[in-house]
């Protein structure tokens, strides 16, 4: 089956705009999280969507957020961008059922902020 | 301190080799998953546990609830596992630093 896509791949912005990513999950997932990846900061959690309810959120500003579509795709934006937003942003979706448990990560968004 | 510390930082290990990779937490957990990122970015999720052990080929798993410890173990360790290993727990997904694992052939 088709694996978790994210686009664009690579994206440079300017501080001060916005940015908008995509991630389509894999086929049957309903919940898809987002992770920022940074050098100085390693792996973080940004928030997870499931069935279009944002179910957790990490400890990011209000400048980052997201949402998921009915047929469970999912977007995040960052508004207002700052030089400190360039980092890989992964996504990963998943499915829980029973004692069964997979999650797969998309390939990233590597982002530039100038 | 950090909720999730992991050790070592960094191995390096020749092939055949048996590895073993320490996560230690200091909260209450529901999950404690193991990711493995290789070089190019790429992150596979190797395990989700909450209590006991799992196994998945070369690579073994466990967790003890009462200690706030997980291992990771690699049998016959080879030159592909070489890869960046990192535990997170909880739905919001705390990260480790990652163990940086080279294994030489």
């Amino acid at each position: 089956k088709a694996g978790v896509t994210q686009t664009p791949r690579y994206l440079i912005k300017t501080r001060g705009q916005q940015v908008t990513l995509s991630c389509s999950p894999i086929s049957g997932h309903r919940s898809v999280s987002w992770y920022q990846q940074t050098p100085g900061q390693g792996l973080q959690f940004l928030f997870e969507y499931f069935s279009e309810t944002q179910r957790n959120k990490g400890n990011f500003p209000g400048r980052f957020s997201g949402r998921q579509f009915s047929n469970s795709r999912s977007e995040m934006n960052v508004s207002t961008l700052e030089l400190g937003d360039s980092a890989l942003y992964l996504c990963a979706s998943s499915l829980a059922r029973g004692f069964t448990y997979e999650q797969y990560f998309g390939p990233g968004t590597r982002l530039t902020v100038t | 301190k950090n909720e999730v510390e992991q050790s070592p930082q960094n191995l390096t290990a020749q092939e055949g080799e048996f590895i073993t990779i320490n996560c230690s937490y200091s909260v209450g957990i529901s999950a404690l998953h193991w990711l493995q990122q290789h070089p190019g970015g790429g992150i596979v999720s190797l395990f989700m546990l909450s209590s006991g052990k799992k196994k998945h080929g070369r690579l073994i798993a466990t967790i003890n609830i009462q200690e706030k410890h997980s291992s990771l173990h690699i049998t016959a360790s080879h030159p592909r596992d070489s890869a960046v290993y990192i535990c997170a727990f909880n739905n919001d997904m705390r990260f480790g630093a990652g163990t940086r694992l080279t294994v030489k052939p």
